[in-house]
């Protein structure tokens, strides 16, 4: 089946520092989606990249799509305690009429005060 | 509008027994997804539901089963549990097909003893 590789699983970094988190797929996708998961909480959805290359910015996160859809980054600039959690990425594969997301292992932040 | 909620939150069971957990989507979303969620192997799709119908699924045996009911209100059985089922399984809705921005309920624990 299809899979999608996260790195690094894990990532502790001082507060201020920058942080960068990397998917890669084996095919080429459909589009990515990124998600973070807050400890004991459930993934919420942070956007989607659908176009060769794009990249897309929220305040301090920064999402870009490879230009050949297969790999995706998420960069925080000066991370922040409320970055605190698991960041997911999702590739989206689709082919035959049929259509699958699958999920990075994730990276774990943690924010050192 | 309210988010996605599922039913029971937290389950204990025992190896053999079956179980049946419940996911309403939000209003209006048509597409329901089940994930399993575990700590050595991540964010794993089960199935996708639309519109009464099973669209995808993953790589579980098919002791995991689900069904989508004309309201979009979703649930999914597990047969004869086995230990490794322990598990978060977490549903999220979409207002259309995989591949878009799914919304997340908070999961339901299953613990199998």
């Amino acid at each position: 089946g299809q899979q999608v590789m996260q790195i690094p699983q894990y990532q502790h970094v001082q507060e201020g520092e920058d942080f960068t988190t990397y998917c890669n797929s084996s095919t080429t996708l459909s589009n990515i989606q990124w998600y973070k998961q807050r400890p004991g909480g459930h993934p919420v959805f942070l956007i989607q990249l659908v176009k060769s290359g794009e990249v897309k910015k929220q305040k301090r996160l920064t999402f870009q799509f490879g230009e050949a859809k297969k790999n995706s980054s998420l960069h925080i600039t000066a991370t922040q305690t409320t970055d605190v959690g698991t960041y997911f990425c999702a590739g989206a594969y689709s082919g035959a009429g049929s259509y699958q997301l699958t999920f990075g292992k994730g990276t774990k932040l943690s924010v050192i005060p | 509008k309210a988010g996605v909620t599922q039913t029971p939150r937290y389950l204990i069971k025992t190896r053999g027994q079956q179980v049946t957990l419940s996911c309403s989507p939000i209003s209006g979303h048509r597409s329901v997804s089940w994930y399993q969620q575990t700590p050595g192997q991540g964010l794993q799709f089960l199935f996708e539901y639309f519109s009464e119908t099973q669209r995808n699924k993953g790589n579980f045996p098919g002791r995991f089963s689900g069904r989508q009911f004309s309201n979009s209100r979703s649930e999914m059985n597990v047969s004869t549990l086995e230990l490794g089922d322990s598990a978060l399984y977490l549903c999220a809705s979409s207002l259309a097909r995989l591949g878009i921005e799914q919304f997340f309920g908070p999961g339901t624990r299953l613990t199998v003893l």
